[in-house]
């Protein structure tokens, strides 16, 4: 699976639109690029996934570049909820061997919403 | 629907004792992952199961052992317990291989 490069920390206002940066250059043709969250050591969560294609869904937009080398998650109306660690992680979607479940977790970006 | 339900939620242990972290989902998902966590890291995968019967190792699958009886429950055995066994356990689910997975509030482990 590609390596990610995320910023380790970025500051939102509440109410503003909240844009998350991830570097992905040795992405792979048919690996998809995955969005998690992670708020104050819970479970993460699923956040949204897309291959090249720009996605919405009702937590946020993905836009995936037209080299698909990097990307951005965008939150349009950030609230204090939303503060978290956010993970970028690239992979193959419907994975087989050994990459079942194989996310690879970095260190992601704490994101931290003001009020 | 629960999603995936993990206890206990905390847990003490002293070196060299064993202990069962359970998992259980109520989703139909065929596949089921543990993955540990440790302080400011990312997420390690230590076993995972693609279906009953199924389970294989993941990164770090040293010092645990799974079973995988039924679809809807995932157990992680944990054999002589070291401090190096510290940690967040996150038990997760998905249907089918996708990276769309469903994740446990956790199991925080302490091993003194």
């Amino acid at each position: 699976d590609a390596k990610t490069t995320q910023p380790p920390s970025m500051d939102c206002a509440e109410g503003r639109a909240a844009n998350l940066p991830c570097n992905h250059s040795t992405i792979s043709g048919n690996e998809y690029v995955y969005w998690y969250r992670q708020i104050h050591s819970q479970g993460p969560q699923y956040i949204i996934h897309g291959l090249k294609n720009n996605e919405t869904n009702e937590m946020a937009s993905l836009i995936i570049t037209e080299d698909r080398k990097s990307s951005t998650l965008i939150l349009p109306h950030a609230t204090l909820r939303d503060t978290a660690v956010y993970y970028c992680i690239v992979r193959v979607h419907n994975a087989g061997g050994t990459s079942y479940g194989k996310l690879t977790f970095g260190q992601g970006t704490i994101l931290t919403v003001h009020p | 629907n629960a999603g995936v339900t993990q206890t206990p939620k905390f847990r003490i242990l002293k070196i060299g004792q064993s202990m069962t972290l359970q998992c259980a989902q109520d989703m139909n998902h065929n596949y089921m992952y543990w993955y540990r966590q440790d302080p400011g890291m990312g997420l390690k995968l230590i076993y995972y199961s693609v279906g009953a019967g199924i389970t294989d190792k993941g990164e770090v699958p040293n010092g645990y052992n799974v079973s995988r009886s039924t679809t809807e429950d995932f157990p992680l055995r944990l054999e002589l317990a070291a401090p190096s066994q510290t940690s967040v356990y996150f038990c997760a689910s998905s249907y089918g291989g996708t990276g769309e997975l469903f994740f446990g509030e956790g199991s925080r482990l302490t091993v003194l």
